[in-house]
């Protein structure tokens, strides 16, 4: 069973529509995180959550905001949306503490605007 | 500026075979070092994974050898099967904060 559980897997969007991405996890983690992974580049660290609270910023445009309802809950806001944005955005979590905690990733919301 | 960067970009060897994949890094206060796959339409998996008070890591076929000095890692993959055809991701961390910041991959195909 999966224990990051992303929604949906698959999304097509029109350009400068809003869409959600849901994350939930359920594996007694307290810290969260956004990446986004496209053709053009690698793995990227967007945003990281701890405690529901907003850790670090790693993206220039305010058109993404990160949304924690509850602590196992992480979604993604993307506003105004642009083809450029098409990418893979994996969800993923650990303990806190650092010291080299092992994330885990979901299995991702394929992303195309179009 | 790239913080991680990865070589080659892809590599195939023959089944047996050891796959050896470069990474180098800039960021002296990275203190973390994890290895993640990435299989075709999967999300990366932690492979193997060291800190630097550590010179090499062992894990079965899969084995980092770390440079603190040069900034310099590398994971051999010894026996290699074509089952370890993957993408392979070397990442770096800043010890506290769990932001991983990846390499932009090596394509490793192993021919049976």
């Amino acid at each position: 069973d999966p224990k990051i559980i992303q929604k949906p897997k698959y999304l097509v969007a029109v350009t400068g529509s809003e869409k959600i991405l849901i994350c939930e996890q359920y594996l007694g983690h307290n810290a969260m995180y956004w990446y986004r992974q496209s053709a053009k580049k690698p793995l990227e660290f967007m945003f990281s959550y701890s405690y529901q609270k907003l850790m670090d910023n790693q993206t220039a445009s305010s058109r993404f905001q990160p949304q924690s309802s509850k602590k196992n809950h992480l979604d993604l806001q993307i506003t105004a949306l642009k083809p450029d944005d098409s990418a893979t955005y994996f969800c993923a979590s650990s303990h806190t503490g650092g010291e080299g905690t092992e994330v885990f990733f979901g299995k991702g919301t394929r992303l195309t605007v179009v | 500026q790239q913080q991680v960067r990865q070589s080659p970009q892809s590599l195939t060897v023959w089944e047996g075979e050891t796959a050896i994949l470069n990474c180098s890094y800039e960021d002296s206060t990275f203190d973390y070092f994890p290895w993640y796959w990435q299989f075709p339409r999967e999300s990366p998996a932690l492979l193997i994974a060291i800190r630097p008070v550590s010179n090499k890591k062992e894990d079965g076929r899969f084995t980092i050898f770390f440079n603190k000095r040069e900034k310099k890692l590398s994971l051999h993959i010894t026996d290699s099967q074509p089952g370890d055809s993957a993408t392979y991701f070397c990442a770096a961390n800043d010890s506290g904060y769990n932001k991983l910041t990846f390499g932009k991959g090596t394509v490793l195909l192993v021919s049976p």
